[in-house]
């Protein structure tokens, strides 16, 4: 069954710091990763999307990561502003079977005090 | 339209009653997706639709939920007899065909409340 597993479940930073998400995948071969946002009461929007081949992908002040390898990838936050604070979901795509219905992790809620 | 549109926004009706939540995707997208959204956890796949047709329904969870897309356009999520476990919000999605393309977009989803 495919899965995405994230972490942490929840993480608490100050105004200015760095952090780092993790996704963890067991969908493959897959076509593409990719990180939303979320904030409350709306819809996921999209931050990053990363096919097999790429290793990074940037966005402004968002970072993604990608090991095809080990299955991983992350999602690095720079100098954290207030509105940051959302759920960050990891989205995996399948490429195989002729379905491309996404597995969705549950999120990283994400909380920037000032 | 500019993006993915959901309504109502809200919604709240009693136990054992049918409601529907309508999806409008963005203009010349093929595919639209249907998610679940509970408290706390990630979109959760209900249907997907490629053109007039579900491609996929593995997600729906009982005869209850049933969803249409008559002109491939827009589509209509529809639950009968409504139950409080069924409170939750309603995401809806669509791109390009097969969800190759950059276009996944979501709509801010339409909370459904059973009281």
């Amino acid at each position: 069954k495919n899965q995405v597993e994230q972490s942490p479940q929840s993480l608490i930073i100050l105004e200015g710091k760095n952090c780092t998400l993790q996704c963890n995948y067991t969908v493959s071969p897959f076509s593409n990763l990719r990180w939303y946002k979320q904030d409350t009461g709306r819809g996921p929007v999209s931050l990053t999307i990363m096919t097999f081949s790429e290793n990074t992908k940037s966005n402004g002040r968002y970072t993604a990561t990608l090991d095809a390898d080990t299955k991983q990838s992350s999602l690095h936050i720079t100098a954290s502003q207030l509105s940051d604070s959302a759920s960050y979901i990891c989205v995996v795509t399948p490429s195989s079977g002729g379905s491309y219905i996404p597995t969705f992790g549950r999120g990283t809620s994400l909380i920037v005090h000032p | 339209g500019a993006g993915v549109s959901q309504t109502p926004s809200n919604k709240v009706t009693e136990k054992g009653k049918y409601v529907e939540l309508r999806c409008d995707p963005i203009s010349g997208h093929t595919a639209l997706y249907w998610y679940r959204q509970s408290l706390g956890q990630g979109p959760e796949f209900l249907i997907y639709f490629q053109g007039t047709g579900a491609a996929d329904d593995s997600g729906l969870p009982n005869d209850r939920f049933f969803a249409v897309r008559p002109e491939g356009s827009v589509s209509t999520l529809k639950i009968q007899r409504t139950e409080r476990g069924d409170s939750a919000v309603y995401l809806c999605a669509s791109s390009t065909s097969g969800d190759r393309g950059e276009g996944y977009t979501f709509g801010s989803g339409t909370r459904l409340t059973v009281v």
